[in-house]
């Protein structure tokens, strides 16, 4: 399996502009997971997903952070409109029952 | 919620030495402890973790000692290496679910050849 892969891998956009971020997890894994990390706040749990049905969103920011999981490879976090406080790396991880997260290489997000 | 605090933050080591990096939580439903470590660039990739009916986990030249009581837990590192320098996260569970970590802010581990 390749793991848990994410895209885009870096992205540069100006305030009041639109990000999606995207998630393919190792298949087979029943639960997903964004995570943000900051040099600040450090590894932060935004929302998790079990078979596709998000389980608690407590880790979101506010209105402008969106995450959807229409199907068992495939999920996005958006924010919308962005923010320079938003600027960080967003990690994507998946697991089975076990607990143990396989991260994906991340999304480094700045916003000028 | 939970909290998880980490010390030190940073810790410099000289090779062959062993390293010892400390976590404390609050939330006592707390049942899953997992250590990861993150190159520099890199993705965080566990290497360790014990869970709460066991007190002590050791594999190869890592261990993890928990303290349920206490609620504390730490890592061991021994005959530190220099591919050993990474950040390296506790993490702790919460709202009694594994699936639910809160990591601690990590500790940069520098071992000097």
């Amino acid at each position: 399996d390749a793991g848990v892969i994410q895209s885009p891998r870096h992205e540069v956009t100006e305030m009041g502009q639109e990000v999606t971020l995207r998630c393919k997890p190792i298949s087979g894994h029943d639960y997903l997971f964004w995570y943000r990390q900051t040099m600040m706040r450090g590894l932060e749990l935004l929302i998790y997903f079990n078979n596709n049905v998000p389980i608690d969103d407590s880790g979101m920011p506010e209105d402008r952070f969106s995450a959807k999981m229409p199907n068992a490879s495939f999920s996005t976090l958006k924010i919308q409109p962005s923010e320079p406080r938003d600027s960080a790396v967003y990690f994507c991880a998946s697991s089975l029952s076990t607990g143990e997260l396989f991260f994906g290489e991340g999304s480094r997000l700045t916003v000028l | 919620g939970e909290n998880v605090e980490q010390h030190p933050s940073t810790l410099s080591v000289q090779e062959g030495d062993s390293a010892v990096i400390k976590c404390t939580y609050s939330d006592s439903a707390s049942n899953y402890f997992p250590w990861y470590k993150q190159e520099l660039g890199k993705r965080p990739q566990l290497i360790i973790d014990i869970r709460s009916n066991v007190g002590e986990k050791k594999d190869q030249r890592i261990a993890v000692t928990l303290n349920k009581t206490a609620k504390h837990f730490s890592l061991h590192i021994t005959e530190t290496q220099p591919e050993d320098s990474a950040v390296y996260f506790c993490a702790a569970s919460s709202g009694g679910s594994n699936y639910k970590l809160t990591f601690g802010k990590g500790t940069l581990l520098t071992v000097n050849p």
